[in-house]
């Protein structure tokens, strides 16, 4: 169990695109989903945390207007990098969780590869 | 907020020898450890986890031990194989749940 699906694995794209992610837990309810980034050979950055029905909460120095998230149902949540740039290229990695609280673990999506030409 | 160190960024072994990764953390009131492996350009896999109420818990090759007092925790994998090559994350849970993730450990095992 805990399977979390992440769509698309990959996208190239021009720049000033919007793209937008999807995260999927298949086979439970995440009452919460993570959004990281990815820099090569480096850590998981945690962008924001995404709460079903409710606004998501931003990590510091991350743009809310820049990274959309939506989390609409118990089983989805979305990123949308808007007006995507170069810089914004990285690989992009979703998280869910069950439940609620310390002590419970997270799964990870497989990522989705951005690139902004 | 939540601060997670991990030694050392890179770690060699002969196959069948052991590898030790080892975590600090700041955070008094995290109270959960897991630790996911990566292989390149995979998502990170859950490997074993651990929480503040236990000092130690073992799963076939893989033991993690943590001590409470002195805010570190660490990554035991015995009798390594080729396909324990990879990159391990270790990390921390803050009071709201969320998780601090440490640099990362490159583990090569070579034949």
């Amino acid at each position: 169990g805990a399977v979390v699906s992440q769509h698309p694995s990959w996208v190239i794209c021009k720049s000033g695109t919007s793209v937008k992610i999807e995260c999927r837990s298949l086979d439970f309810q995440a009452t919460t989903m993570f959004w990281y980034r990815q820099f090569p050979k480096q850590s998981l950055m945690l962008m924001a945390t995404s709460n079903e029905g409710s606004k998501a909460t931003y990590e510091q120095g991350v743009e809310k207007d820049k990274f959309l998230i939506n989390h609409a149902s118990l089983t989805l949540s979305t990123l949308t990098v808007t007006s995507a740039h170069p810089e914004d290229s990285s690989f992009y990695i979703c998280s869910a969780r069950r439940d609620r609280g310390m002590g419970q673990p997270q799964h990870f999506g497989d990522g989705t590869r951005l690139s902004i030409l | 907020g939540e601060n997670v160190e991990q030694h050392p960024s890179t770690l060699s072994v002969q196959e069948g020898d052991s590898a030790v990764i080892k975590c600090t953390y700041s955070d008094s009131a995290s109270n959960y450890f897991p630790w996911y492996k990566q292989e390149l350009g995979k998502r990170p896999q859950l490997i074993i986890d651990i929480r503040s109420n236990v000092g130690e818990k073992k799963d076939q090759r893989i033991a993690v031990t943590l001590n409470k007092t002195a805010k570190h925790f660490s990554l035991h994998i015995t009798e390594t194989q080729p396909e324990d090559s990879a990159v391990y994350f270790c990390a921390a849970s803050d009071s709201w749940g969320k998780l601090q993730f440490g640099a990362g450990t490159q583990v090569v095992v070579t034949p």
